[in-house]
């Protein structure tokens, strides 16, 4: 069975403290995501990468920063954690356009870290 | 711009009872379109996808949904609801030939279900 871990499902952190969050993909997907959910606002995509060393900002990148060394992992930094960003993280994973013909960039999502910044 | 919108933040049927889910969005083409659930806690997993052909399409968990090009519209439903169904719901839409880098993501409709 595919699978997309996330390896801290909840995490408690002080403001200004520095916070990892580690996402693997076990499908040897090229693309990796790093979403931000919060109530009433859906997914907003905050990093993707296409493959190793490669990184993009989404849409609201600010505060964040990622790092792909291997093609299966991805990591999202934040330099230092504030009260704004207490959230849900979701990482995703998902084929590139044409590596099958029935790609159509379904997302495969991990279970979520939920972060709380105090 | 491109925009989903989902203008249920949240309904809430008896066991037993059909759902419809509705899904609007605004897009210069057909995109590829996608309903994804949440169970509480968890990731979020597809549910169905539509991307050409028969505009009526099945998915897991006894789940369709219908394409309508007129109505820029992407429904989802189910005949009968059962408690494990509670969850939220997340319609989505991607560009074609994107590998999934513009998928943009309704606010969610959250489901309740009553005994």
């Amino acid at each position: 069975d595919v699978k997309v871990t996330q390896s801290s499902r909840y995490l408690v952190k002080r403001t200004g403290e520095k916070v990892f969050l580690e996402c693997v993909q076990d499908m040897d997907h090229e693309n990796m995501f790093w979403y931000r959910q919060d109530p009433g606002l859906g997914l907003r995509l905050i990093y993707f990468s296409y493959d190793v060393k490669m990184k993009e900002k989404g849409d609201i990148p600010e505060g964040y920063s990622v790092s792909r060394e291997k093609k299966e992992r991805f990591s999202l930094i934040l330099e230092s954690a504030s009260t704004n960003q207490t959230s849900m993280y979701l990482c995703a994973s998902t084929l590139p356009v044409g590596a099958s013909r029935s790609n159509t960039g379904e997302l495969f999502f991990g279970e979520g870290s939920r972060l709380t910044v105090l | 711009a491109q925009s989903v919108t989902q203008p249920d933040i949240h309904i809430t049927v008896s066991e037993g009872a059909s759902l419809e889910l509705r899904c609007n969005y605004s897009y210069g083409a057909t995109p590829y379109l996608f309903w994804y659930v949440q169970s509480p806690g968890q990731g979020l997993q597809l549910l169905l996808k539509y991307f050409s052909g028969d505009t009526l399409v099945q998915g897991i968990k006894g789940f369709e949904a219908e394409f309508k090009r007129s109505q820029s519209s992407f429904n989802l439903r189910k005949p009968s609801v059962h408690w494990s169904d509670a969850a939220e719901y997340f319609c989505a839409v991607a560009p074609l030939n994107t590998g999934g880098f513009k998928t943009i993501f309704g606010a969610g409709t959250r489901l309740f279900v009553k005994a």
